[in-house]
């Protein structure tokens, strides 16, 4: 069965430290995975895609086959990135299975 | 704002009432999608269109949900007979393909639906 495990719902960092949030994935397929982020009263916007190994805002994520896994992660959190974050794996044609999202909050 | 548009924001509603929401998507692209958020979860994907047909239906879209695409441009989603259950957020996003593995998915602001 396909399935996208987040399993923090709030994290909680201080600005300037570092943030991972995990993302564990169960699929039989190719793996495509996503990270979409959703900013206070803005829509949920793509971050960055594994396919694309980008680093976006400072952000970076690395698909690890081995441990099924697409852990996003930056060395210094900003307060701007507090938002809540998606991990999400194709499934099909414009077919997303979303995780059940992190909470970011990144304090001062 | 030229990004995909979701029309109403809010719909209160009475159980047993139909409901009707519009999408219309970003003009030059040719996929449409609904998907439905409940609290504490994430999107959970409804439908998908290229161009006015509809190529796939979520078992979660019961006899109850109606989706058309009737000229490729925007969408309608009706809800019939709405339960208490089928509040939720319901998205919509639009994409054009731009290779077999690179879509990008615009969301929009989505569909705040309540069920009294």
């Amino acid at each position: 069965a396909q399935r996208v495990t987040q399993p923090e719902k709030l994290l909680s960092v201080f600005k300037g430290a570092p943030v991972e949030l995990k993302c564990n994935y169960s699929y039989s397929g190719s793996p495509e995975l996503f990270w979409y982020v959703q900013y206070s009263r803005q829509r949920l916007q793509l971050l960055l895609r594994h396919i694309s190994r980008e680093s976006i805002k400072g952000f970076t994520a690395d698909l690890n086959k081995g441990e099924t896994s697409f852990h996003l992660k930056k060395p210094f959190a900003q307060e701007e990135d507090s938002a809540m974050y998606y991990c999400a794996l194709k499934v099909g044609w414009g077919k997303l299975q979303f995780g059940a999202g992190t909470q970011v909050v990144v304090t001062p | 704002d030229t990004g995909v548009s979701q029309d109403p924001r809010h719909k209160i509603t009475k159980r047993g009432q139909n409901v009707t929401f519009r999408c219309d998507p970003i003009s030059e692209h040719n996929r449409l999608y609904w998907y439905r958020q409940t609290l504490g979860q994430g999107p959970e994907f409804l439908t998908y269109f290229q161009n006015e047909a509809q190529l796939e239906k979520s078992r979660l879209l019961s006899d109850r949900f109606s989706a058309e695409r009737p000229k490729g441009s925007f969408s309608t989603l009706e809800i019939q007979r709405t339960e208490q259950g089928d509040s939720a957020m319901y998205l919509c996003a639009s994409s054009a393909p731009t290779g077999a593995w690179t879509e990008k998915l615009f969301f929009g602001s989505g569909t705040q639906l309540s069920v009294l």
